[in-house]
């Protein structure tokens, strides 16, 4: 079955500081994509990116990066130099079969 | 282009009372969902509808009817409300095509509280 882990509830750090979100999946298809999204404490969904099985780049965007390893399974985010804005609930997802499969949510705290 | 859009924001209901929670958007989508959120969780699908004419269950559909109005509209029912329905409730929309992998938008979500 698919599943999506993210075995951290909480992590809180004190800004400027890096942060990594670790996110495992499990999957038996060999074509799959992968996702992050962001929900602040205003409470609405942000979409951060997605990524193509067949791509292990990589990728940055500023502040954000993100390492996809096939191998282990992971798509993990890292957040460079925490902002206090940066604090939010952090979501990992899959697609399966025209659905997203969701992480628990990964709570980040970044302090001043 | 207000992407979607959920009304109402906020409703309180008594339980057994019944109502329709509204869902539109306008970046002509395919597919149309409905998440629930509980407090401290990740979202869970209540329904599906993957091109308009089609719905299918998710997750979690006990106590919950969708109808697929045309593209733009995605509407979801609680026929007897009861406090465990007590919720935020997300509309997402997304294009859609064999082999998935686009991106939901989601709306602002709908805070329902069942007394």
């Amino acid at each position: 079955a698919q599943k999506v882990t993210q075995a951290q509830t909480e992590i809180s750090v004190v800004e400027k500081e890096d942060v990594t979100l670790d996110c495992v999946y499990e999957t038996r298809d060999t074509t799959y994509y992968l996702f992050w999204y962001k929900q602040p404490p205003s409470g609405e969904l942000v979409f951060l990116i997605r990524r193509n099985s067949f791509d292990e780049q990589n990728e940055i965007s500023g502040r954000y990066s993100w390492n996809f390893q096939k191998s282990t399974s992971s798509f993990n985010f890292t957040i460079t130099a925490s902002q206090v804005v940066d604090s939010a609930v952090y979501f990992c997802a899959q697609d399966s079969n025209y659905q997203l499969i969701w992480g628990a949510g990964t709570k980040l705290i970044i302090k001043p | 282009n207000a992407g979607v859009t959920q009304t109402p924001k906020f409703q309180v209901l008594k339980t057994g009372q019944s109502m329709t929670l509204q869902c539109a958007q306008d970046m002509n989508h395919n597919s149309m969902y409905w998440y629930r959120q509980d407090p401290g969780m990740g979202l869970r699908l209540i329904y599906y509808s993957a091109s308009e004419g089609t719905t299918d269950k998710g997750e979690v559909p006990n106590g919950y009817n969708v109808s697929r109005l045309n593209k733009r509209e995605f509407s979801l029912r609680l026929e007897s409300a009861a406090p465990s329905q007590t919720s935020v409730y997300f509309c997402a929309s997304s294009e859609w095509r064999a082999g998935g992998g686009y991106e939901q938008y989601f709306g602002p979500g709908t805070r329902l509280t069942v007394t």
